[in-house]
């Protein structure tokens, strides 16, 4: 069972490039989330989606699109890099409201 | 706004010596309080859900507690392997949590 896969683990963006982040997960879990961390700051919610179909913003979404076409899937789209987003980015999923997340082992983006 | 503090940012142990690391929180309605444990370079491992004052558990050498303002992680006789970062969050609605910035604890040999 792979759980939660994130691709790529690593990258490095010039100012302004685009990119998407991957994140896939096979428990047919409904609830996906992106965070990313900052040293010393907690992990902080981007966006989140509660089904196909269904996205909200968290906390800090600008900067930042999602899609959720599948039930398996939810890309995460940086568009125009900037430095502030460098960063540790994690995708989670669960299974119903209020239970623990299973979270994937991160993408580590530096924008230079 | 949810607030979730945690203490000490870093705590160092010998191997045996018991202590708790402390989560202290401000929810409007809380729903859930979650530990979460996290080594270096990998995300999030999930260790327990508390979702009322009073609620105990627990797992291998570790038991979380729950009041109304913060909830506990005591750690019994740690070993090296018990060395992680130790994040709390909690839910006050939907399945969204707010975490706090952790705590890093080493224990030595």
């Amino acid at each position: 069972n792979a759980g939660v896969t994130q691709t790529p683990k690593f990258r490095i963006l010039k100012i302004g490039q685009s990119m998407t982040l991957q994140c896939t997960q096979d428990m047919n879990h409904n609830y996906m989330y992106w965070y990313r961390q900052d040293p010393g700051m907690g992990l902080k919610l981007i966006y989140y989606s509660v089904g196909a179909g269904i996205t909200d913003k968290g906390e800090v979404p600008n900067g930042y699109n999602v899609s959720r076409s599948t039930t398996e899937d939810f890309p995460l789209r940086l568009e125009l890099a900037a430095p502030s987003q460098t960063s540790v980015y994690f995708c989670a999923s669960s299974g119903r409201a209020n239970y623990g997340y299973t979270f994937g082992s991160g993408t580590r983006l530096t924008v230079v | 706004e949810d607030q979730v503090t945690q203490s000490p940012e870093a705590l160092r142990l010998q191997e045996g010596e018991s202590s708790s690391l402390n989560c202290s929180y401000t929810v409007s309605g809380l729903r859930g309080l979650f530990w979460y444990r996290q080594d270096p370079g990998k995300g999030p491992e999930f260790l327990f859900t508390l979702y009322s004052a009073g609620e105990e558990k627990e797992k291998e050498r570790l038991k979380a507690t729950l009041t109304k303002k913060e909830s506990f992680l005591h750690i019994t006789a740690p070993k090296p392997e018990d060395s992680a970062t130790y994040l709390c969050a909690v839910n006050n609605a939907g399945n969204m949590l707010t975490f706090g910035g952790g705590t890093r604890l080493m224990v030595k040999p």
